[in-house]
């Protein structure tokens, strides 16, 4: 496809259930990001991917969240055990590299993850 | 901690109006400074974007400006449109590259 690509588009879940959401970036690029969004709030950096370089898991917020890349693409964020304070909009993005001077994201639509 | 602050939080303006949005930093090691615009139920996407050896940049209505020595940056949008209404993210990046860091975002109001 063109863009990034996101699934599901909602989610909602009951608390204490875990959830997969899917990150398809623009072929070629070899950063990818997650961030979260949450109502009326900024976007909270969560991971970060750079090629085969191990990834910044700094952002994640506890140990029930994790996420992969396989085969420098396709990218999934696990959110085990989920909680009411994990609904968010969860945003992936790539971009060609993040090296000097770059900084130009391009991101999917989110998944949007109701806990209830 | 690297942070970058905005504000303000949300913004209203008049149809042809400036809106100015004002984002701070704390780390010097930023060294690139985009602006992205959010539409309701889409993704952020660039806007403009600069780095910090000039002190302005313009794009059509559009123009960031940076004080490097007092560590701040603004977004002016010039004669403000009704389709300008969006959510407006300022940036930034380390020079080594990396996470990019962005501020809380300002909600956008241009009213006809």
């Amino acid at each position: 496809g063109a863009g990034v690509s996101q699934s599901p588009s909602n989610k909602v879940t009951e608390k204490g259930k875990d959830v997969e959401l899917r990150c398809d970036p623009i072929s070629g690029h070899t950063a990818l990001y997650w961030y979260r969004q949450s109502l009326g709030q900024g976007l909270e950096f969560l991971i970060y991917f750079q090629g085969n370089s191990a990834p910044d898991k700094s952002g994640l917020p506890s140990d029930r969240f994790s996420a992969e890349r396989t085969g420098g693409s396709v990218s999934t964020l696990t959110i085990q055990r989920t909680q009411q304070e994990d609904s968010a909009v969860y945003l992936c993005a790539s971009s060609v590299f993040s090296g000097q001077g770059t900084g130009e994201l391009f991101f999917g639509e989110g998944s949007r993850l109701t806990v209830l | 901690q690297q942070q970058v602050k905005q504000s303000p939080q949300s913004l209203i303006v008049q149809k042809g109006g400036i809106s100015i949005i004002n984002c701070a930093y704390e780390n010097t090691a930023f060294d690139y400074f985009p602006w992205y615009q959010q539409f309701p139920g889409k993704g952020p996407a660039l806007l403009i974007a600069i780095r910090p050896d000039v002190s302005e940049k313009k794009e059509g209505r559009f123009t960031i400006s940076f004080n490097k020595s007092a560590k701040q940056f603004s977004l002016h949008i010039m004669d403000s449109q009704p389709g300008d209404s969006a959510t407006y993210f300022c940036a930034a990046l380390p020079y080594q590259g990396g996470k990019l860091i962005f501020g809380q975002g300002t909600e956008l109001s241009v009213k006809p």
